[in-house]
């Protein structure tokens, strides 16, 4: 199994500029997480999903930031419009239920300028 | 809220030494994990607990669970430059369902 896997690794973009996040999950996990670390924060969780259903999205920050999974083998994080102070890594991170195994994608660094 | 209280927030030894990182919370966790993360990279999954007063052990760490659940430890023997690394906790609580909050995590640099 490639594991989750998250695209772009970097995206840089400017303050106002809509920003999306990719994730593919491991094939078979009912769960999907998404994470922002920073180094004051740590690792937040935003929003996670079962069987694509958002089900606890207390943790996006505001309006700004929306999270989608129209299919069980693809999400995504939208930021519109990005601010200097989303720049952070995200992570996408699925897990199968029961087991709570969870499996992190590599992340995506972005930089809001 | 619950919250996870990680310490110590940066430890740096020589190769050898022994080292233990604590994690703590007023709640009762369901379960907890430990992770390590290298930088560029998204976090391990190294251990998970459930049973108070739970002990497991993976090579040189050893993972114990508080009686109460509400505590946990990472003890590192003999520890080597391949140990470095920001390593996490991590717990679910009841009723909470799949949600997994993180600890600061504990940065450790062993030298050679």
């Amino acid at each position: 199994d490639a594991g989750v896997i998250q695209s772009p690794r970097h995206e840089v973009t400017e303050m106002g500029q809509e920003v999306t996040l990719r994730c593919k999950p491991i094939s078979g996990h009912d769960y999907l997480f998404w994470y922002r670390q920073t180094m004051m924060r740590g690792l937040e969780l935003l929003i996670y999903f079962n069987n694509n259903v958002p089900i606890d999205d207390s943790g996006m920050p505001e309006d700004r930031f929306s999270a989608k999974m129209p299919n069980a083998s693809f999400s995504t994080l939208k930021i519109q419009p990005s601010e200097p102070r989303d720049s952070a890594v995200y992570f996408c991170a699925s897990s199968p239920t029961g087991t709570w195994r969870y499996t992190f994608g590599s992340g995506t660094r972005l930089t809001v300028v | 809220t619950q919250l996870l209280e990680q310490s110590p927030q940066f430890l740096s030894i020589q190769e050898g030494e022994n080292l233990t990182v604590y994690c703590n919370s007023s709640s009762v966790f369901s379960s907890l994990q430990w992770y390590r993360q290298e930088p560029g990279e998204g976090p391990v999954l190294l251990v998970t607990v459930v049973t108070g007063g739970e002990v497991k052990k993976l090579k040189r760490l050893t993972f114990q669970f508080g009686d109460a659940r509400k505590d946990s430890s990472l003890h590192i023997t003999a520890a080597q430059p391949g140990d470095t690394g920001l390593y996490l906790c991590a717990g679910r609580f009841y009723n909470q369902g799949g949600k997994l909050i993180f600890g600061q995590g504990t940065e450790l640099s062993v030298k050679p």
